[in-house]
């Protein structure tokens, strides 16, 4: 069964204070693997797809990387404004609908 | 270049009652997906419509439904409302069938049951 499982659920960071975000996926033959933010009352919004294993993209503070089965989301001295969830999100096995996890909740302190 | 356009923002319906949501694509998208998120969940997909045919469909009831029209637009319609259909109800858009480039979302109507 495809399948995406975020980790940690929730993670409390101090401003400058670098961490990751974990994202293991369950699919067959993998058409991309996305990574999205998305603030309170707000819908997500797309930051990076990536497609093979090796592959890293970056935007500002943020780097997304890739492996067979899992990805990560690096977050290099995070500010308040940050703070965010961050989901991680695959196309399901030979179909067209997306699977998102349930997401990691950021809160980082000033 | 206005991005997806969802309405209404907020709405509170009685169960049993039926709703009916609306969104327009970006400029550009021909595929419109529906999801619905509960708070504190990651986006559940309800359907997927493409020249105006329904593509692909989620674990949802047939109480669910929708509609595209020729201008790419699309309705949401929920029937027989249950207090559990609380949530967040967000349309994505993207240009062809597979989102590439990933989905431009928009930013929810907000469904109350009570």
């Amino acid at each position: 069964e495809d399948q995406v499982t975020q980790s940690p659920e929730a993670l409390r960071l101090q401003e400058g204070e670098s961490s990751s975000l974990n994202c293991s996926y369950t699919v067959s033959g993998l058409r991309g693997l996305f990574w999205y933010r998305q603030d309170p009352g707000k819908g997500p919004e797309f930051l990076f797809t990536l497609y093979s294993a090796g592959e890293e993209k970056e935007k500002e503070r943020l780097k997304a990387t890739l492996t067979k089965k899992e990805s990560f989301l690096h977050i290099t001295a995070p500010k308040p404004e940050d703070s965010a969830t961050y989901l991680c999100a695959v196309p399901n096995t030979g179909g067209f609908k997306t699977i998102f996890g349930a997401g990691t909740r950021l809160f980082v302190k000033a | 270049d206005a991005g997806v356009t969802q309405s209404p923002t907020h709405l509170i319906k009685t169960r049993g009652q039926q709703v009916t949501l609306r969104c327009s694509p970006k400029s550009g998208h021909d595929t419109v997906s529906w999801y619905q998120q509960a708070l504190g969940q990651g986006p559940q997909f309800i359907f997927q419509y493409y020249e105006e045919e329904e593509r692909q469909r989620g674990n949802f009831p047939d109480r669910f439904s929708g509609h595209q029209f020729p201008n790419y637009s699309s309705e949401l319609n929920v029937n027989a409302l249950l207090l559990g259909d609380s949530a967040l109800y967000l349309c994505a858009s993207s240009p062809g069938q597979v989102p590439n480039y990933g989905y431009t979302f928009g930013s929810g109507t907000r469904l109350t049951v009570v």
